[in-house]
């Protein structure tokens, strides 16, 4: 277990919905990171953040969007769902979310959309 | 960019056998840092080791053991006596430089290891 909790675990929904995926990071950690694993693309990081600041953009698409809370929890938000979205959701956490920190990552959250 | 590069989709083992995973990178950056991650089939990602550009020694844990060598920019990951637990897929990934002191991890596509009785 690496302490970071991601919450659901698994999703279905429709094309053209919106859906929210939340992570909360390790205790102590300040930053936290979004990745996307598909077959076609493996895994690729969406976005990051560091005590409530965004702090860099990946290949993240316009429909979708994060935020860090306060109390360091994150959410993933996205919306206007298409088929290609279909894929596992990771969330993964660090101390200060610099190069001499190890990322941990959450369980994921399997997003399938019809 | 950086790039990393497992060159094996999928292994399939016997129990007990010996298996190495190639991990080969590009990285034009002088500081690095280079990690192993085990994807059980459970999904999660769960993390190995993590070794920077400054530290070629070998590192060994269990029955596991990492060969890091810069000349060839590889980062070989040696299971020993491989049991059926060991049956996952295995991530090399490398860090990236993303401006402001901030890093992302390039993974490798991974490689599948099937650890059969």
């Amino acid at each position: 277990d690496s302490g970071v909790t991601q919450t659901p675990k698994h999703l279905i929904t429709a094309t053209g919905q919106r859906v929210t995926l939340r992570c909360s990071p390790r205790s102590g950690d300040l930053s936290v990171y979004w990745y996307q694993q598909s077959l076609d693309q493996g895994l690729q990081f969406l976005i990051q953040y560091y005590n409530g600041e965004e702090r860099a953009k990946g290949n993240i698409l316009e429909r979708f969007s994060a935020q860090q809370f306060p109390d360091l929890h994150s959410e993933l938000n996205l919306s206007s769902l298409e088929l290609g979205d279909s894929a596992l959701y990771f969330c993964a956490s660090s101390v200060v979310g610099r190069r001499t920190d190890t990322q941990y990552f959450g369980p994921g959250t399997r997003l399938t959309v019809l | 960019a950086q790039k990393v590069t497992q060159a094996q989709t999928e292994i399939s083992v016997v129990e007990k056998e010996d298996v190495t995973l190639d991990c080969v990178y590009e990285t034009r950056d002088t500081t690095y840092y280079l990690f192993w991650y085990k994807q059980p089939p459970s999904g999660e990602l769960v993390f190995l080791i993590r070794r920077n550009s400054f530290d070629e020694q070998n590192e060994i844990s269990g029955r596991y053991s990492w060969n890091f060598q810069k000349s060839t920019s590889s980062f070989n990951f040696t299971i020993t006596a491989s049991q059926v637990v060991d049956s996952a897929v295995y991530f090399c990934a490398l860090t990236e430089g993303l401006g402001g002191g901030s890093e992302k991890l390039v993974f490798g596509k991974g490689m599948k290891l099937t650890v059969n009785p």
